[in-house]
């Protein structure tokens, strides 16, 4: 079983869509838990930390569930430059980083 | 912000030579750095931890002779793929954190094996 499962896409939406992605992980134990954000060619980017709590930065809201081992990310108003490969990574212990296989978002004008 | 630098940022090379690839932490110390390789439209596939002053860990699957790792300095990683061949042609990209906190990554390095 893969440590991180995300959703396949790819996401095409028009520009101001509510578009959201969804991930889950196999480890119970998973310590930390990111969005990455990913351009095409490009090294993944840090967009964001998952608390439990959940987490909100202007347009862009994460959640995590512990008890469902479930994480979430969800854009608001999406723009053009929200096209991208989205990444959810979990922090294992042992501290490694297992990336999900990323969602592809277009956001069509 | 961290920085970690990667080089060199592309190669093309012949069938059966070696490349090596370097990985730096440019403004803090990084006991454990990672590796990872990138199909086209696939993800980041992790080969290995390098770990400063012990031999690294390889995930399985990933040929630790082929894949040579050494971490001899808090700031420098390097992973030299060994007789490369044109399966190997992928991007590598390189990370380091500091404990538990985000991954910060290498430019990467595109691999063209010819």
């Amino acid at each position: 079983r893969k440590e991180v499962e995300q959703d396949p896409g790819p996401f095409n939406v028009p520009e101001g869509a509510t578009v959201a992605f969804n991930c889950t992980y196999s480890n119970s134990a998973s310590q930390s838990f990111f969005w990455y954000r990913q351009d095409c060619r490009k090294e993944p980017k840090l967009l964001m930390s998952v608390y439990s709590s959940g987490n909100e930065d202007g347009r862009f809201t994460a959640q995590l569930n512990r008890a469902s081992q479930y994480i979430s990310l969800l854009i608001r108003d999406s723009k053009l430059s929200d096209s991208a490969t989205y990444l959810c990574v979990v922090n294992n212990p042992g501290n490694q980083f297992y990336f999900g296989t990323g969602t592809s978002l277009t956001v069509i004008p | 912000g961290a920085v970690v630098s990667q080089h060199p940022s592309w190669v093309i090379c012949k069938s059966g030579t070696s490349v090596k690839i370097e990985c730096r932490s440019l403004d803090f110390q990084a006991t454990t750095m990672f590796w990872y390789r990138q199909f086209p439209k696939q993800s980041l596939m992790l080969m290995a931890t390098s770990n400063e002053g012990s031999k690294a860990t390889y995930e399985q699957g990933v040929e630790k002779d082929k894949f040579l790792i050494n971490h001899a300095s808090l700031t420098l990683s390097t992973l030299t793929v060994t007789s490369a061949h044109p399966e190997d042609s992928s991007f590598y990209i390189c990370s380091a954190d500091r404990g538990n906190t985000e991954a910060f990554f290498g430019q990467g390095t595109r691999l063209t094996v010819v």
